[in-house]
């Protein structure tokens, strides 16, 4: 079975800094997806980056970015120029590809605080 | 264009009752995925509809259940409540499980369930 392992269960970051949140998966699949979503306190989760399996190039949207480590399955998330909307919840998850998509097993959670 | 949007946004139930929850699908989608989300902890799936059948489940009791209707919206019918079953129920929807292209979730803002 795929699980997902997020570490840090909080984090901190001083606004306008970088910080990178961890997360570990394990399949046995070659055709997988993986994904960062944020929950603000608002509850809905939002989609911030995905990556495909099969690219070996890292995922970027504007300030995030990914590090995608398939042979170590580790796909941590790097948030630059950290903003105090940045604050919420950060969930990695993992979903099979091809005709398996919408099943996403997440894991636990970074609770990610930015501080002014 | 309205998202996915879910009602209602708290209930609460006594233990053995029975609760259903609703979800309209963001406009265009035809799939729904349900999502558990317990406190403190990551989203677990329920399970799918497509053409209004159960096309995927996760490790859920079949006091669990569903329906799509010909609209694509869908409700989750929890029969036989217990104190466990209190969480924020998510739903998700995307377009057309089955085809071999990234297909993006997205998610509606909840329904905050709590069972006394």
């Amino acid at each position: 079975a795929q699980t997902v392992t997020q570490s840090q269960p909080e984090m901190s970051v001083q606004e306008a800094e970088t910080v990178t949140l961890s997360c570990t998966y394990d399949t046995s699949e070659s055709d997988y997806y993986l994904f960062w979503y944020k929950q603000p306190p608002s509850r809905q989760m939002i989609l911030v980056i995905r990556q495909e399996a099969y690219k070996q190039q890292n995922a970027t949207e504007n300030r995030f970015s990914v590090n995608f480590q398939k042979a170590a399955k580790s796909f941590s998330l790097k948030i630059s120029d950290s903003q105090l909307g940045d604050a919420a919840m950060y969930f990695c998850a993992y979903s099979p590809g091809g005709g398996s998509q919408g099943n996403l097993i997440f894991g636990k959670g970074t609770k990610l605080s930015v501080k002014p | 264009d309205a998202g996915v949007t879910q009602s209602p946004t708290h209930l609460i139930k006594t233990r053995g009752q029975q609760v259903t929850l609703r979800c309209s699908p963001k406009s265009g989608h035809d799939t729904v995925s349900w999502y558990q989300q317990a406190l403190g902890q990551g989203p677990q799936f329920i399970f799918q509809y497509y053409e209004e059948e159960e096309r995927q489940r996760g490790n859920f009791p079949d006091r669990f259940s569903g329906h799509q209707f010909p609209n694509y919206s869908s409700e989750l019918n929890v029969n036989a409540l217990l104190l466990g079953d209190s969480a924020l129920y998510l739903c998700a929807s995307s377009l057309g499980i089955g085809r071999r292209v990234y297909n993006e979730q997205f998610f509606g803002p909840g329904t905050r369930l709590t069972v006394l």
